[in-house]
């Protein structure tokens, strides 16, 4: 079976920082690229964070550019992020994605983790 | 930034048709992806490359794009089906959602 199962997140005071795993089992880990995304509490999807299979690109959203980095472990088929510099803002549950298909249309994301809360106050 | 934009909520009977729609510039030219999102749940893909649907989601499940909008309909709406739905594209390389569509089964 596919999953993704995420670990990490807590509560947090503005500027400091967290590290969130999202440990991968199924599937052939290093064939796929992943993504982290975000969901503040009543709103709707933003994509955070994106890397690709061998860890050499990586992309993020502006809201978090500088602040927070996406890696991967492809031995222990493990995808992170670390946020630093949190702001209240940030406040979320964070989701790790793998990106499917793509081939010959853009990727989609499947599955998902289950998600882990991040809170910073 | 590309902006994709969905209406925040639709009802419908259970047994009727609900559709969705997703706004935006040309996305007839986009390959459109839909979710779907239950309360407390992670979200789940509906709808691949505008009308593919993955395995295990059941034929109710359509698509359509063309033009400025994409549709997500839903035939035989069924209770289980009530939950949040969003559409998603790509723009160069970043990953771009509709703000999302409250479903509500009376």
């Amino acid at each position: 079976e596919v999953q993704l199962l995420q670990s990490g997140g807590g509560l947090v005071k503005p500027g400091g920082s967290l590290r969130l795993s999202c440990a991968a089992s199924g599937f052939t880990f290093r064939r796929h690229a992943m993504s982290w995304f975000r969901q503040a509490p009543g709103k709707g999807l933003e994509w955070v964070a994106g890397i690709d299979g061998s860890a050499e690109r990586t992309f993020y959203a502006d809201s978090v550019k500088g602040r927070f980095t996406i890696s991967r472990d492809n031995a222990r088929n493990t995808v992170y992020l670390s946020m630093n510099s949190l702001r209240v803002e940030d406040t979320a549950i964070y989701y790790c994605a793998r990106e499917t298909g793509g081939a010959t249309t853009p990727p989609w994301f499947d599955p998902w983790g289950q998600g882990t809360l991040a809170t910073v106050s | 930034s590309y902006v994709l934009t969905q209406p925040p909520s639709v009802s419908v009977a259970p047994g009727q048709t609900a559709r969705i729609t997703c706004g935006g510039i040309n996305i007839g030219r986009k390959s459109v992806h839909w979710y779907q999102q239950k309360p407390g749940q992670a979200p789940v893909v509906v709808l691949y490359d505008d009308t593919d649907r993955p395995s295990g989601i059941p034929e109710r499940f359509s698509g359509s794009n063309s033009g400025n909008t994409a549709t997500l309909t839903i035939s035989r709406v069924e209770a289980g089906d009530e939950a949040d739905y969003y559409c998603q594209v790509w723009e160069t390389r970043n990953v771009v959602f509709g703000g999302g569509t409250k479903m509500t089964v009376l």
